[in-house]
């Protein structure tokens, strides 16, 4: 099947500082990609849907602003935290898909963002 | 290593019909199990959660049930509509580690 990296796979930062997350189709050319926030124990919740060469589309109650997407290439989308607090300490998991060919995503490894 | 089963891998029914879809996983050892649906081309919707030290969680027309001793969970949806049409996954929440999907099943409902 397909692989979907993510970098890091754990991070620690400091309340007020901003982390970069990375996402990438190692082998297709993925044209949206998804990004997911899940808080332990509870549910994978969508954040947002990003398609190559636009911008992201996101969920209500998600913040734009705080969580900043970008999806450069048909292989690369990153996720900023800006302005990280400790509440947004969660697993943050992307998924790839090359719709038109199938409908089926890809799912990264996860990053683990701890905020202190 | 834990593994998610789905079957079937496809389905398609008339409208109004109630029906199963199940799921099964190789290890018992999990923290929830979590059905979701798939439109095409969109994101992940969570549709139901089940706790480990739950056997069942219902929300409107679906029900779902777990039986982690025999590493099955089955999602009922009743009378069924064609808006019900889409893929449905479901995953196991191992705890530290990423959840771990089923290839899903594309439910076709025909009106």
């Amino acid at each position: 099947g397909a692989v979907v990296s993510q970098h890091p796979s754990r991070v620690i930062c400091k309340s007020g500082t901003s982390v970069k997350i990375e996402c990438r189709s190692l082998d297709f050319q993925a044209t949206t990609m998804f990004w997911y926030r899940q808080f332990p124990k509870q549910s994978l919740m969508l954040m947002a849907t990003s398609n190559e060469g636009s911008k992201a589309t996101y969920e209500q109650g998600v913040e734009k602003d705080k969580f900043l997407i970008n999806h450069a290439s048909l292989t690369l989308s990153t996720l900023t935290v800006t302005s990280a607090h400790p509440e947004d300490s969660s697993f943050y998991i992307c998924s790839a898909a090359a719709f038109g060919q199938s409908y089926e995503q890809y799912f990264g490894p996860g990053t683990r963002l701890t905020v202190t | 290593k834990q593994e998610v089963t789905q079957i079937p891998a496809a389905l398609s029914v008339p409208e109004g019909e109630n029906l199963v879809l199940n799921c099964s996983f190789t290890d018992s050892a999990i923290y929830n199990l979590q059905w979701f649906r798939q439109d095409p081309g969109k994101g992940l919707t969570s549709l139901l959660l089940i706790q480990s030290s739950q056997r069942e969680q219902t929300s409107g027309r679906l029900n779902a049930s777990l039986d982690k001793s025999s590493g099955r969970s089955t999602l009922y949806i009743a009378a069924s509509q064609p808006g019900d049409s889409a893929t449905y996954l479901c995953a196991v929440d191992s705890g530290n580690t990423p959840l771990v999907f089923g290839k899903g099943t594309r439910l076709s409902v025909i009106a």
